[in-house]
């Protein structure tokens, strides 16, 4: 079946410091990719959406100055936290979808829990 | 726009017993609907999904999930659960203009002996 692959799992990092979090797909060619970020015992909320080769489409409220993601491949996304803070301290989750239109078979990364100290 | 309601944050059930959570939804058209669960420090793992056809969906892990129309109500059902149940199960629904998923709140199933 498809699976997401996703890195690190786990991050600590420095307030002021920068954070690369990678999603891959390890089997299947991914036209878009969706990155999340859950707080606990919450639900999961939409902060963008990449398509390969082109800007992502960021969510009301999302700054994108500050979550930078790069769809560069038909297999990987990443997301960039610039210059964290310990208010962007949260679990993030990346899915993927293999084709564009129609499919709806979203597969999820294992998420990235990030803390930032 | 689409919307998705949970109405129970957190259920209690014995290992053996049937369990049904509850999942309504709000959208124009005929709904694409899914059931997710996600263990602690996880991410989700597709359960089932409705896109048409018959309105009772059998998912994995021994779930089902019945589509009903006329109360807009997409519920999980399990006969029998199991102490491995014990997690997070969300539901969601696919806008269709632009693949998102719109997430559920989320209903924390917790199992006692």
């Amino acid at each position: 079946g498809a699976v997401v692959s996703q890195h690190p799992s786990r991050v600590i990092c420095k307030s002021g410091t920068s954070v690369k979090i990678e999603c891959r797909s390890l089997d299947f060619q991914a036209t878009t990719m969706f990155w999340y970020r859950q707080f606990p015992k919450q639900s999961l909320m939409l902060m963008a959406t990449s398509n390969e080769g082109s800007k992502a489409t960021y969510e009301q409220g999302v700054e994108k100055d500050k979550f930078l993601i790069n769809h560069a491949s038909l297999t990987l996304s990443t997301l960039t936290v610039t210059s964290a803070h310990p208010e962007d301290s949260s679990f993030y989750i990346c899915s993927a979808s293999p084709q564009q239109g129609g499919n709806y078979g979203y597969t999820f990364g294992s998420g990235t829990r990030l803390t930032v100290v | 726009a689409q919307s998705v309601t949970q109405p129970d944050i957190h259920i209690t059930v014995s290992e053996g017993a049937s369990l049904e959570l509850r999942c309504n939804y709000s959208y124009g058209a005929t709904p694409y609907l899914f059931w997710y669960v996600q263990s602690p420090g996880q991410g989700l793992q597709l359960l089932l999904k409705y896109f048409s056809g018959d309105t009772l969906v059998q998912g994995i892990k021994g779930f089902e999930a019945e589509f009903k129309r006329s109360q807009s109500s997409f519920n999980l059902r399990k006969p029998s659960v199991h102490w491995s149940d014990a997690a997070e199960y969300f539901c969601a629904v696919v806008d269709f203009g632009n693949e998102k998923l719109t997430f559920g709140t989320g209903t924390r199933l917790t199992i006692i002996p």
